[in-house]
C-alpha cells in the first residue's frame, strides 16, 4: 500500500532533549516536506527536500533540523525542542511533476513541557 | 500563488450534495485549483484538482468558473465520513509546497 508513514505518533519530552521524528515513503517519491499545524495558524511548511541531499527552508524552520540521505526518508530533527514546538507535525511526499497531489503521513502529536 | 477565500463552515444532509465554494479572484494563468480535505486531525487528503475544465473523479466533481476566478467543489452524496475541514488552495508552478488557509469545515448531518 502507498503510503507515508511517521513515528512516533505521540511524544511527550521535557525542553532541551533532543529528538527526532522519522518519515518515510514507499512510493519513491523525489518531494518531501514536513508541515506543522497550530489551532489558528492553519498548517505551515518546516521544511522541504527536492532530492537527496537537496533540502531548503520552508516558512518556518527555526528551532528544526532535517536530512535526506536516502529517498525514502527525511527524518525531522528539534535539537533543543521547546514548549513553542507543541504541535502537530505532517509529514508529505510527491513525485516532481508540478501538478500531482502530495500524500501526508498520519501526524505525529508533539507536547514539549 | 493566488490566496483563496472560502466559507468558515456549512453543513448539508446526508445523502444530499455538498457544494463547497471557494473564490480566487487572483489565479493566474498557469496555476491549478487543489481541494484536500482534513478529518479530524489526520493528515490532509488529496480530493481532486484542475486548471480550467471541470473535472471528476471517484470522491468529487470540481466545477471551474469560465473566468476561473472561483470553483465549486461537488460530493454528490455526502456521508457521515465526509464531516471535514475542506481546503481549496491554488498552486502553479513557482513551488511545490501547498498554502493551505483555514478551509470550509463541513459538518454533514444524519
Amino acid at each position: 500500500e502507498a503510503q507515508v508513514t511517521q513515528n512516533p505518533r505521540y511524544l511527550i519530552t521535557v525542553t532541551g532533549k533532543k529528538l527526532t521524528v522519522t518519515c518515510s515513503q514507499n512510493m519513491n517519491h523525489e518531494y518531501m516536506s514536513w508541515y506543522r499545524q497550530d489551532p489558528g495558524l492553519g498548517l505551515r511548511q518546516i521544511y522541504y527536500s527536492m532530492n537527496v541531499e537537496v533540502t531548503d527552508k520552508g516558512d518556518v524552520p527555526e528551532g528544526y533540523k532535517v536530512s535526506r540521505k536516502e529517498k525514502r526518508n527525511f527524518p525531522l530533527i528539534l535539537e533543543s525542542p521547546s514548549p513553542n514546538q507543541t504541535s502537530l507535525y505532517f509529514c508529505a511526499s510527491m513525485r516532481t511533476s508540478l501538478y500531482n497531489e502530495q500524500f501526508f503521513g498520519p501526524g505525529t502529536r508533539l507536547t514539549v513541557l | 500563488d493566488a490566496k483563496t477565500t472560502q466559507p468558515t463552515s456549512m453543513d448539508c444532509a446526508e445523502g444530499r450534495a455538498a457544494n463547497l465554494p471557494c473564490n480566487h479572484s487572483t489565479i493566474s494563468g498557469n496555476e491549478y485549483v487543489y481541494w484536500y480535505r482534513q478529518i479530524h486531525s489526520q493528515g490532509p487528503q488529496y480530493i481532486i484538482h484542475g486548471l480550467k475544465n471541470n473535472e471528476t473523479n471517484e470522491m468529487a466533481s470540481l466545477i471551474i468558473t469560465e473566468d476561473r476566478k472561483s470553483s465549486t467543489l461537488i460530493l454528490p452524496h455526502a456521508t457521515l465520513r465526509d464531516t471535514a475541514v475542506y481546503y481549496c488552495i491554488v498552486r502553479g508552478d513557482s513551488s511545490y509546497k501547498l498554502i493551505f488557509g483555514s478551509g470550509t469545515r463541513l459538518l454533514v448531518r444524519p
